[in-house]
């Protein structure tokens, strides 16, 4: 079975500031792992995902995010936070050993907040 | 290309009805999801299904189910409702393979009462 833990339900950086977001997922098989963000009053969006291709990640937005199968983690980052990054992040797993969409296991979100 | 929409977006029920939600994915895209979101318990994976067939189910009761038509739209099925059941519920579509992306719609917020 797999898990995500994401480190903090809330997370509050300055405007300007680095954003980190972490992310630890347990699989036993190598998985897929994607970011997705959620504003307010409507549904995910993805941020970026991990497929094997590259360990370094870059997505939309100015994220990031480096798998890191020692550590077995995800972190995602941002150098500079902006206000508009405020909302909720989610950190996803899947099984690569169906070739279905199997369903996604989410961590519990971490809400970011930007300080002005 | 338009996005995943689900209908309807707000929804009230009292406990013992049954509800049914509808949801059209992004066109070319066989595969729908469905999840459930709620502040305890976070994004938990309802069904999908798969050119009209369920490939997978989580960890729900009977009392949901769903299932999808040859255009790919689907619908997801609550009976007897219950105070628990509020919450909102995502779709979302893809491709259909596991590194495939899921588009999510915005989702529909089930209140019962």
């Amino acid at each position: 079975a797999q898990s995500v833990t994401q480190l903090g339900s809330h997370v509050s950086v300055s405007e300007g500031a680095l954003v980190l977001l972490r992310c630890n997922y347990s699989s036993s098989v190598p998985p897929y792992l994607f970011w997705y963000v959620q504003y307010p009053n409507q549904g995910l969006q993805l941020l970026l995902k991990y497929t094997s291709a590259a360990t370094l990640v870059k997505g939309i937005n100015g994220f990031e995010a480096e798998f890191k199968k020692s550590e077995t983690s995800f972190h995602l980052t941002k150098p500079s936070a902006h206000m508009s990054d405020a909302a909720e992040y989610f950190c996803a797993v899947s099984d690569q050993d169906w070739g279905g969409a199997d369903g996604l296991t989410f961590g519990k979100g971490t809400h970011l907040i930007i300080q002005p | 290309k338009a996005g995943v929409t689900q209908t309807p977006r707000y929804l009230i029920k009292t406990r013992g009805q049954q509800v049914t939600l509808s949801c059209s994915p992004i066109s070319g895209h066989r595969s729908v999801s469905w999840y459930q979101q709620t502040p305890g318990q976070g994004l938990q994976f309802l069904f999908e299904y798969f050119s009209e067939t369920q490939r997978n189910k989580g960890n729900f009761p009977g009392r949901f189910s769903g299932r999808q038509f040859s255009n790919s739209r689907s619908e997801m099925n609550v009976s007897t409702l219950e105070l628990g059941d509020s919450a909102l519920y995502l779709c979302a579509s893809s491709y259909g393979a596991s590194y495939n992306e899921q588009f999510f719609g915005p989702g529909t917020r089930l209140t019962v009462l």
